[in-house]
């Protein structure tokens, strides 16, 4: 499953099945990217970074994709578990700054 | 020490009344943050210090509110004659550096709800 446009709230994919959560950044100035996993109740939990010198990143089950001419961040999710159901967040940090600014979120649930 | 602590969890008030917050981050952290949450939003940044010193405030930090730090190590969050529209979670994190996977670790939340 793949969630498309600037936002999309909600994601819905097959356990076992590949998702990817789309993220449309706003500042050209932005050097280091973040992809948080929140379940309900807890803070936000680092997944995978990128900074703005990689086009690619790879973690265990999950890749960071950033494009810069088009301003956009994707979240691959390989094998989706239900434990990755989950709203999740991308965040942007603006060079010169220390604060992240975040992304609307997706909701992503794993239907069994 | 296994991870940012913040106290209380929930926190009900009435509109007018004070209401503080605490963090407790990782103790080896010199880098603590604020940033506030609504339901349905990502969290929005409102104030970062190094040690004890408060290096970045946002507009969203009103007169009404104040963080501290001072000893560089827990830090508190107030808010003085609360509205109805600070309610939120309040979330604490912090880091050793920024980027590259120095730990930027959040905290559990505090809820606060403005009645």
């Amino acid at each position: 499953g793949e969630s498309v446009g600037l936002h999309l709230p909600t994601l819905s994919v097959q356990e076992g099945d590949n998702s990817i959560i789309n993220c449309a950044y706003s500042n050209s100035a932005s050097d280091y990217f973040i992809w948080y996993k929140q379940e309900s109740g807890k803070g936000p939990q680092f997944i995978i970074d990128i900074r703005s010198n990689m086009d690619k990143r790879q973690g265990q089950r999950v890749t960071v994709l950033l494009n810069k001419t088009v301003k956009h961040l994707s979240l691959q999710i390989a094998a989706t578990q239900p434990g990755d159901s989950a709203v999740y967040f991308c965040a942007e940090n603006i060079v010169g700054t220390q604060k992240l600014v975040f992304g609307q979120g997706t909701r992503l649930t794993i239907n069994p | 020490d296994t991870g940012v602590s913040q106290n209380p969890r929930h926190k009900i008030t009435k509109r007018g009344q004070n209401v503080t917050f605490r963090c407790d981050p990782i103790s080896e952290h010199n880098r603590l943050y604020w940033y506030r949450q609504t339901l349905g939003q990502g969290p929005e940044f409102l104030t970062y210090f190094q040690n004890e010193a408060q290096l970045e405030k946002s507009r969203l930090l009103s007169d009404r509110f104040s963080a501290e730090r001072p000893k560089g190590s827990f830090s508190t969050l107030e808010i003085q004659r609360t509205e109805q529209g600070d309610s939120a979670m309040y979330l604490c994190a912090s880091s050793l550096k920024l980027a590259g996977n120095y730990g930027y670790t959040f905290g559990s939340g505090t809820r606060l709800t403005v009645v």
